[in-house]
C-alpha cells in the first residue's frame, strides 16, 4: 500500500521568508513517481512538479526547489522569499508505475503575511 | 491549451436529492479521474476511466455513486440519494502517458454542499 505524510498542517510566515514543506511516503514499488500540487483558495490543483524513482537529482524552478531523499523517503519542497501569492495548500502525492493513481498527503496550509 | 473544464462550479442541494457534475478533460486525453476532495483532507480518487472504459472504480460507493465517459471524452458523476457526507469538492483530473510518463492535470472542481 502506498502513503504519503505531510507532517505540517499549517505554517504561517512572513513575506520574503523561506518556507520547507515535508513530505515522507511509503512504498513497495522500486518505480514510482513523487509529485507536488498547490491548490490556491480558487480549489484548482496546480501541478508544480514530478520526479521519478530513479531520478535523485535535486531541483529549482525560479524560487521553488525540490529535495528528493531515496534513503529517507522524503520529498521536501522549499519556497525561497515567500511571497503572499504563494499562499495556498500543497499536496504531495505518489504513484506508481502500474496504474498511475494518486495518492495523496492530507496537505500543508502555507499562509504568507504582507 | 485548454485546461480541464467542470460544471458547475457551485451546486448546493437537500439530502436524499440527485446531483449530477460534467467534466471535459484536455483533448487528447485519453485517462481521466473522478477524485473526492472532503474539507482539510486531499483527494481520494473514485473512478478512473481509460477512453470509455473503466479501470478502477473500487472506491466509488455504487450504491449511490455512478460515473460514465460514453464516447471516450466527456464524463458525468452522478449521486443519487446525496447524503450529508457527501458535501465535498469533486475534482476532474485527466492525463496521457507518453514515453512511460503521465502526468495527472486538474479542474476547478465542484463544491458540493449537501443540507
Amino acid at each position: 500500500a502506498q502513503k504519503v505524510t505531510q507532517a505540517q498542517t499549517e505554517i504561517s510566515v512572513v513575506e520574503k521568508e523561506d518556507v520547507t514543506l515535508d513530505c515522507v511516503y511509503e512504498t513497495r514499488d522500486t518505480t514510482y513517481y513523487l509529485f507536488w500540487y498547490k491548490q490556491p483558495p480558487s480549489g484548482e490543483l496546480v501541478f508544480l512538479i514530478r520526479r521519478n524513482s530513479f531520478d535523485e537529482q535535486n531541483e529549482i524552478s525560479g524560487r521553488y526547489s525540490w529535495n528528493f531523499q531515496k534513503s529517507t523517503s522524503s520529498f521536501n519542497f522549499t519556497i525561497t522569499a515567500s511571497q503572499v501569492v504563494d499562499s495556498a495548500v500543497y499536496f504531495c502525492a505518489l504513484s506508481d508505475h502500474n496504474d498511475y493513481k494518486l495518492s495523496f498527503g492530507a496537505g500543508t496550509t502555507v499562509t504568507v503575511r504582507a | 491549451e485548454a485546461g480541464v473544464a467542470q460544471s458547475p462550479r457551485y451546486k448546493i442541494i437537500e439530502k436524499r436529492q440527485s446531483v449530477a457534475f460534467w467534466c471535459n478533460p484536455i483533448s487528447g486525453h485519453a485517462t481521466l479521474y473522478w477524485y473526492q476532495q472532503i474539507l482539510g483532507q486531499g483527494p481520494k480518487l473514485l473512478i478512473q476511466f481509460q477512453n470509455n472504459g473503466v479501470v478502477d472504480d473500487s472506491q466509488l460507493p455504487k450504491d449511490r455513486f455512478s460515473a460514465e465517459r460514453l464516447k471516450g471524452v466527456d464524463s458525468t458523476l452522478k449521486i443519487q440519494p446525496a447524503k450529508l457526507e457527501d458535501s465535498a469538492v469533486y475534482l476532474c483530473a485527466s492525463s496521457y502517458l507518453a514515453g512511460g510518463r503521465e502526468t495527472q492535470y486538474f479542474g476547478p472542481g465542484t463544491r458540493l454542499l449537501v443540507l
